[in-house]
């Protein structure tokens, strides 16, 4: 089975911290993404990836950064994190599908509060 | 720009019994694809099911079946034989074919609970 990990279920940081939520599939998956998931507004994308060093913006890339130095690893970085980041964060990896059918596996979440 | 929309925040349902949750898409592609994932209250999200656009056949995966209509733009998720473990958040995907490494486009979501 693929396996997606995330470090934390749960964090808490300061305004001004600088952030850091890892990421690590174990199946050499090419694709990496970062979810943000809120209530009543499902999930939105943040960063994906589709090869190391390679990165493009999703739909809310703003206040966030993100590094894929190795295949299996993406994080994402919170550069100087604000209470509207406090959210739910998901991390999802999938194969380069040739006909962009591969399903994306997701992990278990990271509960992100920004005190 | 593609849009999913799901129109059901809440549904419910009782044990051994069969309901339908909602989804429309907007897009102008052809090609493309669409999944349902399920995420529980442990938060993990799991794939119940996919569809080929290219595909006339509706997909089943064992009591999950959809109804897709691509003229209308609808696809649709029916959990047969409703069960306590079904209880979960329900999110309608959508994909295009055209890019392979592209992410995918979510709706809101639907919160089904089951009841005995």
């Amino acid at each position: 089975d693929v396996k997606v990990t995330q470090s934390s279920r749960y964090l808490v940081k300061r305004t001004g911290e600088k952030v850091f939520l890892e990421c690590v599939q174990d199946m050499d998956h090419e694709n990496m993404f970062w979810y943000r998931q809120d209530p009543g507004l499902g999930l939105r994308l943040i960063y994906f990836s589709y090869d190391v060093k390679m990165k493009e913006k999703g739909d809310i890339p703003e206040g966030y950064s993100v590094s894929r130095e190795k295949k299996e690893r993406f994080s994402l970085i919170l550069e100087s994190a604000s209470t509207n980041q406090t959210s739910m964060y998901l991390c999802a990896s999938s194969l380069w599908g040739e006909y962009g059918h591969q399903p994306q596996h997701f992990g278990d979440g990271t509960r992100l509060s920004i005190l | 720009a593609q849009t999913v929309t799901q129109s059901q925040p809440e549904m419910s349902v009782q044990e051994a019994e069969t309901v339908t949750l909602s989804c429309t898409y907007d897009t102008s592609e052809s090609d493309y694809y669409l999944f349902w994932y399920k995420q529980p209250p442990s938060r993990q999200m799991i794939l119940v099911i996919r569809q080929e656009a290219y595909k006339q056949q509706n997909a089943t995966e064992n009591r999950f079946s959809v109804n897709f209509q691509k003229a209308a733009k609808s696809f649709s998720l029916k959990i047969s034989d409703s069960q306590l473990g079904d209880a979960a958040m329900y999110f309608c995907a959508y994909r295009s074919a055209s890019q392979a490494g592209t992410a995918l486009i979510f709706g809101k979501g639907t919160t089904l609970s089951v009841s005995s």
